[in-house]
């Protein structure tokens, strides 16, 4: 159980496209959804937490009107990269997380590369 | 706020030798800690977790963990690695469903 997807694996876009990621938690409700960005060979940096039905809450330092979040249903949160440069191509990862389950589960992650 | 130190950012170990990983975490109030693995171009991957109970901890792979409130740590250890458990580790610490706070993570590169 406790599994998430994460959909593309990988992709490549020209500068100045928008690219959406979608995550899904496949056999369980996530009331709370987290978006992460990881850098080669570094940690992962949290950039925004969403809840269903509700705006999403962004780190500090991440903009928001680059890196729009939507989490429409207990299943599923898009990122959606505006106007891609090649400064954001990194790994995002997703996790989920119900209230009651002290646990996050992570999706297999998006590699983005921005030419 | 809750931060997590990991001590050691690359264990060379052979294989068949046992490994530590050390974890050392910082909070005003009860946390749960994690421990997980991530190997190479994927996602993380729950080793364990303590979230309250007994402090030592097994999780999947053989591995375990003990949770020292007075130090503070929560120290991952595997008694026989095998070339499989090249990867990087990563410890979290969280208040219920909440920011996950990761370590810089520790490189364990596994030499026959």
């Amino acid at each position: 159980g406790a599994v998430v997807s994460q959909h593309p694996s990988r992709v490549i876009c020209k500068s100045g496209t928008s690219v959406k990621i979608e995550c899904r938690s496949l056999d369980f409700q996530a009331t709370t959804m987290f978006w992460y960005r990881q850098f080669p060979k570094q940690s992962l940096m949290l950039m925004a937490t969403s809840n269903e039905g509700s705006k999403a809450t962004y780190e500090q330092g991440v903009e928001k009107d680059k890196f729009l979040i939507n989490h429409a249903s207990l299943t599923l949160s898009t990122l959606t990269v505006t106007s891609a440069h090649p400064e954001d191509s990194s790994f995002y990862i997703c996790s989920a997380g119900t209230s009651g389950l002290e646990t996050q589960y992570f999706g297999p992650g998006t590699r983005l590369l921005v030419l | 706020a809750q931060s997590v130190t990991q001590l050691d950012s690359q264990v060379p170990v052979f294989e068949e030798a046992p490994v530590e990983l050390r974890c050392n975490y910082s909070s005003s109030v009860s946390v749960y800690l994690f421990w997980y693995v991530q190997y190479p171009n994927q996602g993380l991957q729950l080793l364990l977790k303590y979230l309250s109970g007994s402090t030592l901890v097994k999780g999947i792979n053989g591995f375990e963990a003990e949770f020292n409130k007075s130090q503070t740590s929560f120290h991952l250890r595997k008694p026989s690695v095998h070339i499989s458990d090249t990867a990087e580790y990563f410890c979290a610490v969280s208040v219920r469903v909440s920011k996950l706070s990761f370590g810089a993570g520790t490189t364990v590169t596994v030499r026959a």
